[in-house]
């Protein structure tokens, strides 16, 4: 165990509806970190958070997605209008700022299926 | 654009004997580079850091190197155990938070 929890770990639903995953970073960590990963690929990188302010946000990361992190804790991402090709595991990583290459510690994962 | 490849999809080794994996990069100029290892149905778990201006990394029965001429990192496991069975990511990264980008792993198979 980490001390990233994410919640929830599954979760099915059909094509069309929202979803939202939860992210809780280890408390003293500033920056954290969205990813997704498929069957068989490594994490791509979505978007990360310094503190509250949204830093960077990857060109996979559609419209249909969006992530707060509305008081600089946890952190919630939404995904819009699901499509199968959502279907992944969603994985949340916080880290303490010191520059660059700082060890990021992961969460277990949503794994979302659409159906 | 930028390609992280990883020597193989899977490696099969026996117990005792020493693992490498290998993480190929093109079209990048990392500052530094890093190894998490991942089990099945979990995240992945920071093992080791190398810096660009670093050749060499050790951690007990863990070491990296890293070549920037050959864009090229190898990571090494001696003595390798079945419990070290698991998917190896290489990951690479610059100096402005920008470009953070894995590799598609290696699934090591530590035969006993």
């Amino acid at each position: 165990d980490t001390g990233v929890s994410q919640d929830p770990r599954h979760k099915i639903t059909k094509r069309g509806q929202n979803v939202t995953f939860r992210c809780d970073p280890i408390s003293e960590h500033n920056r954290l970190y969205w990813y997704r990963q498929t069957l068989g690929q490594g994490p791509e990188f979505l978007t990360y958070f310094q503190n509250e302010a949204q830093l960077e946000k990857s060109r996979l990361l559609s419209d249909r997605f969006s992530a707060e992190r509305p008081k600089g804790s946890f952190s919630t991402l939404e995904i819009q209008r699901t499509e199968q090709g959502d279907s992944a595991m969603y994985l949340c990583a916080s880290s303490r700022a010191q520059g660059f290459g700082e060890t990021q510690y992961f969460g277990p994962g949503t794994r979302l299926l659409v159906l | 654009s930028q390609k992280i490849e990883q020597n193989s999809e899977a490696l099969n080794i026996q117990e005792g004997k020493t693992a490498t994996l290998t993480c190929n990069y093109t079209n990048y100029s990392p500052a530094y580079l890093q190894w998490y290892r991942q089990d099945p149905g979990r995240g992945p778990v920071f093992l080791l850091l190398i810096r660009e201006n670093e050749k060499e990394k050790r951690k007990e029965r863990l070491k990296v190197t890293f070549d920037t001429t050959l864009k090229q990192s190898l990571f090494h496991i001696t003595a390798s155990q079945p419990a070290d069975s698991a998917t190896y990511l290489c990951a690479l990264g610059d100096n402005y938070g920008q470009n953070f980008v894995f590799g598609p792993g290696t699934r090591l198979s530590v035969l006993p």
